[in-house]
């Protein structure tokens, strides 16, 4: 069954910890994201990678990182910097990044709260 | 700034009556727009989609309405079923060195037996 597959569905961050969360897709997707959500808002969208090897800061990158060494893998490190992490936070991939019929399928997404 | 809005929080309908979910956008270089719907503690599903260039695409129940000039568009879904209550996101993309998406803040549709 293909499909976007994030864990942990929960994650526990203490304070001035990093933290890495999993994303990884069987779609043969080119395109991967990382979004946030908030209570009330809608998501919204912190790095993105088009290609392997390759991926670009999004709207509020700050205090995030990502890699994408791997198609089918996107992890998102939630580092010390980012002083408001307590989110909840989703993975999506597109057949392309570019085309505008492709819509962006996601993961179910990861709960991550403060100590 | 804001470029799509979802200006109603929620809605609430009777089973087998209409739901409208409204979206406006405010950047009129928005080429495509789609649907998403959450249930909690899950990822959005993509429900439906419509390119600029059209004014309606109809799957199923559901129709979506596109109109350019008011920068408005609608989700129909008829006739509504209990399974329908969820949070509709309405989204926007255009191609700017990336094709990501922009979200509304949600409207939860709850359709009552």
């Amino acid at each position: 069954d293909g499909g976007i597959t994030q864990s942990p569905k929960y994650l526990f961050r203490k304070e001035g910890q990093n933290v890495t969360l999993s994303c990884e897709q069987n779609l043969n997707h080119d395109a991967m994201y990382w979004y946030r959500q908030d209570p009330g808002q809608g998501l919204r969208l912190i790095y993105y990678s088009q290609i392997v090897n390759d991926f670009q800061k999004g709207d509020i990158a700050e205090g995030y990182s990502v890699s994408r060494e791997k198609k089918e893998s996107f992890p998102l490190t939630v580092t010390s910097a980012q002083k408001n992490p307590t989110a909840f936070y989703l993975c999506a991939s597109s057949d392309s990044g570019t085309d505008s019929n492709q819509p962006q399928h996601f993961g179910d997404g990861t709960r991550l709260s403060i100590l | 700034d804001q470029q799509v809005k979802q200006n109603s929080p929620s809605l609430s309908v009777q089973e087998g009556r209409i739901s409208i979910l409204n979206c406006d956008y405010t950047n009129s270089m928005f080429d495509y727009f789609l649907w998403y719907k959450k249930y909690p503690a899950e990822g959005p599903t993509f429900l439906i989609s419509i390119s600029s260039i059209k004014d309606k695409n109809e799957d199923g129940r559901f129709t979506v309405f596109l109109n350019k000039s008011a920068k408005h568009l609608s989700l129909h879904i008829v006739p509504s079923q209990p399974g329908d209550s969820a949070v509709y996101f309405c989204a926007a993309t255009l191609y700017m060195g990336r094709r990501a998406l922009t979200f509304g803040s949600g409207t939860r549709l709850q359709v009552q037996p």
